[in-house]
């Protein structure tokens, strides 16, 4: 059984431009939230999909936006790149509505911004 | 979403016990306390989480004081390759359907 997968693991950008990362959930799961988190910082909530909709969003600007597809894999985008993007992007995936669930991360991308 | 304090850091050496404390005393009653642990540059861990009662599973022991304020981790045999970022984290419930809200951790070092 798979567990949570992300791609691409390592990426690096400029400033400006934009990206897209891939998360595909743990088999039985049907919710993905992403996770920002700089060096030497705990993971930051970003947002979380369930049934393709955001249901959740943390504190980051439109800059940072996802998609959920039918088959429960995820996308997460960030458009106009900082420097200030660079950092591990984690996926974590779980089940339920009711959200007590145990979320599962994946690797992580790691997104340098040049 | 209830906020915890942890120590910075903790040593522990091999073989021994590891006994991670967490205060959160503004936990509300539908909140879980759930344990990470981060090894270095790769995702966070699930440990084990709890609501009241105390818990155990195949890695570690989560201890629940009886008003909820504060809880212990327990690694009862700590080895080099428990060397990672332990997150202790309440939430979950409710209209945060899942957040989970990271603070800075604990970094533990087992020694040999």
């Amino acid at each position: 059984d798979a567990g949570v997968t992300q791609s691409p693991t390592h990426l690096i950008k400029t400033r400006g431009q934009q990206v897209t990362l891939r998360c595909s959930p743990k088999s039985g799961h049907d919710t993905v939230s992403w996770y920002q988190q700089a060096l030497g910082q705990g993971p930051q909530f970003i947002f979380q999909y369930y049934e393709e909709e955001e249901r959740q969003r943390g504190n980051f600007p439109d800059r940072f936006s996802g998609h959920q597809f039918p088959n429960y894999s995820s996308e997460l985008n960030v458009n106009a790149l900082l420097l200030g993007d660079s950092a591990l992007y984690l996926c974590a995936s779980s089940h339920g509505l009711a959200g007590q669930e145990t979320q599962y991360f994946g690797p992580g991308t790691r997104l340098l911004v040049l | 979403d209830a906020k915890t304090t942890q120590p910075t850091s903790m040593d522990c050496a091999e073989g021994r016990a590891a006994n991670l404390p967490c205060n959160h005393s503004t936990i509300s009653g539908n909140e879980y306390v759930y344990w990470y642990r981060q090894i270095h540059s790769q995702g966070p861990q699930y440990i084990i989480h709890g609501l009241k009662n105390n818990e155990t599973n195949e890695m570690a022991s989560l201890i629940i004081t009886e008003d909820r304020k504060s809880s212990t981790l327990i690694l009862p045999h700590a080895t080099l390759r428990d060397t990672a970022v332990y997150y202790c984290i309440v939430g979950a419930g409710g209209t945060s359907y899942g957040k989970l809200t990271f603070g800075q951790g604990t970094i533990l070092t087992v020694h040999p």
